[in-house]
């Protein structure tokens, strides 16, 4: 089956730290990879995407790289501030027929100023 | 509105009661999608419709769980005979046509059940 499997949260950094949020996964097929935020009292959002191995996405400073040998999509960041205090999941769509997103359990990040 | 708008925000209900979730899509999007939040397991599909019909029910939980979906936009997911455990943020998402259109979500419904 299709699975993503996220570092474990709590992530407390201070501000202008590097950050690092392991993301793994498990799929049949050929899947397109993603990062979501959430940040709080909002909905969730697209960060960025990447839809075949050795894609990198990247938006606000963020950047994931499709890794196909290693199954991976470990989001970073390389100095983070205070606003990009939220929780972050990764996940995958599999097209078959349904568009339907695998999430990871989601990492909670605090970033302290 | 531009965005996914869904009612209400906030439903509290007892146990045994039923409920009705309210999605209003994007307009112009003909997928339509629902996904539950909960503490113990996490953001899960539900359910995923195509205009008007549903070719993939697979994550409804129980036979309690239904939804449709009318005129190609509105869609409503009810929930009958309420238990503690349904209690969860119910997201509604939408995209376009074609091979991966990004899903834009509602600000969810959050499900308390006494």
């Amino acid at each position: 089956g299709n699975s993503v499997t996220q570092m474990e949260g709590p992530v407390t950094l201070s501000e202008e730290a590097f950050l690092t949020i392991n993301c793994t996964y498990t799929a049949t097929g050929y899947p397109s990879l993603f990062w979501y935020v959430q940040y709080p009292g909002e909905g969730l959002q697209l960060l960025l995407k990447a839809t075949k191995a050795d894609d990198k996405g990247s938006n606000k400073g963020f950047e994931a790289t499709y890794r196909k040998e290693t199954t991976s999509f470990h989001l970073e960041k390389g100095s983070v501030q205070v606003s990009d205090s939220a929780v972050y999941f990764c996940a995958l769509v599999v097209f078959q027929g349904a568009q339907k997103l695998v999430f990871g359990q989601g990492t909670r990040l605090t970033i302290n100023p | 509105g531009a965005g996914v708008s869904q009612s209400p925000s906030n439903k509290v209900t007892e146990k045994g009661k039923d409920v009705e979730l309210r999605c209003d899509p994007i307009s112009g999007h003909t997928a339509l999608y629902w996904y539950r939040q909960s503490l113990g397991q996490g953001l899960e599909f539900l359910i995923y419709f195509q205009g008007n019909s549903a070719p993939d029910k697979s994550g409804l939980p129980s036979d309690r769980f239904s939804a449709e979906r009318t005129g190609g936009s509105v869609s409503t997911l009810t929930i009958q005979r309420t238990q503690q455990e349904d209690s969860a943020v119910y997201l509604c998402a939408s995209s376009g046509q074609g091979a991966y259109n990004e899903q834009f979500f509602g600000p969810g419904t959050r499900l308390t059940v006494l």
